[in-house]
């Protein structure tokens, strides 16, 4: 069966440091990956999808970078920190096209102080 | 463009109370339509979905109908749980070679024994 890991669990760091959360699926081969952020009272942000290694699409203009180095691997990062990057982290997959169902991770708690 | 529009929360129920959260949306295209749930200090589940006009997703108790001339697709239940407390979020996904999915803003659930 497949499943995804996706690690810290939860993250405090200071203003102006890097950042990288990342995640991994077993499973399954070729799947599509996504990350999303939920900030504290909204909904959930698509920030990156990757089809495949190497191919990584930004959906919003941010301080963050996603990056897909094996094919089931899928990292984001930050080379400086905001206090507007707190929030929740959720990596997802999917297989297909159209009608599939997002399968996601357990997310990171980031709080940036 | 898309987007997704869903009852203002917290929602507080009593146990063996029918439940009804609002789920209203806009999209260019035949959009795909989900409920997620997310439980406490955990990732996303899908709970359930419909892909095309006057289809019926059900789960577990819930269900909820694709209504297209009204754009909605409200989530229902008979007789609610306290194991059913969580976060619902309602989505959107007009796939476009990944399943991008667009979220609600998410209802908070608690209910009482």
């Amino acid at each position: 069966s497949q499943t995804i890991h996706q690690w810290p669990a939860t993250l405090v760091q200071p203003v102006g440091s890097p950042l990288s959360l990342e995640c991994t699926v077993e499973g399954t081969s070729n799947p599509n990956l996504y990350w999303y952020r939920q900030a504290a009272g909204r909904g959930l942000q698509l920030l990156f999808y990757s089809v495949g290694i190497g191919q990584i699409s930004s959906e919003v203009p941010q301080n963050l970078s996603a990056s897909r180095p094996q094919d089931r691997q899928f990292i984001l990062s930050s080379k400086k920190l905001l206090l507007s990057d707190s929030g929740f982290y959720l990596c997802a997959w999917s297989v297909g096209l159209d009608n599939s169902p997002l399968h996601f991770g357990n997310g990171t708690r980031l709080t940036v102080t | 463009g898309n987007s997704v529009t869903q009852m203002e929360g917290p929602v507080t129920l009593s146990e063996e109370a029918f439940l009804t959260i609002n789920c209203t949306y806009t999209a260019t295209g035949y959009p795909s339509l989900f409920w997620y749930v997310q439980y406490p200090g955990e990732g996303l589940q899908l709970l359930l979905k419909a892909t095309k006009a006057d289809d019926k997703g059900s789960n577990k108790g819930f269900e909820a109908t694709y209504r297209k001339e009204t754009t909605s697709f409200h989530l229902e239940k008979g007789s609610v749980q306290v194991s059913d407390s969580a976060v619902y979020f309602c989505a959107l996904s007009v796939a476009q070679g990944a399943q991008k999915l667009v979220f609600g803003q998410g209802t908070r659930l608690t209910i009482n024994p």
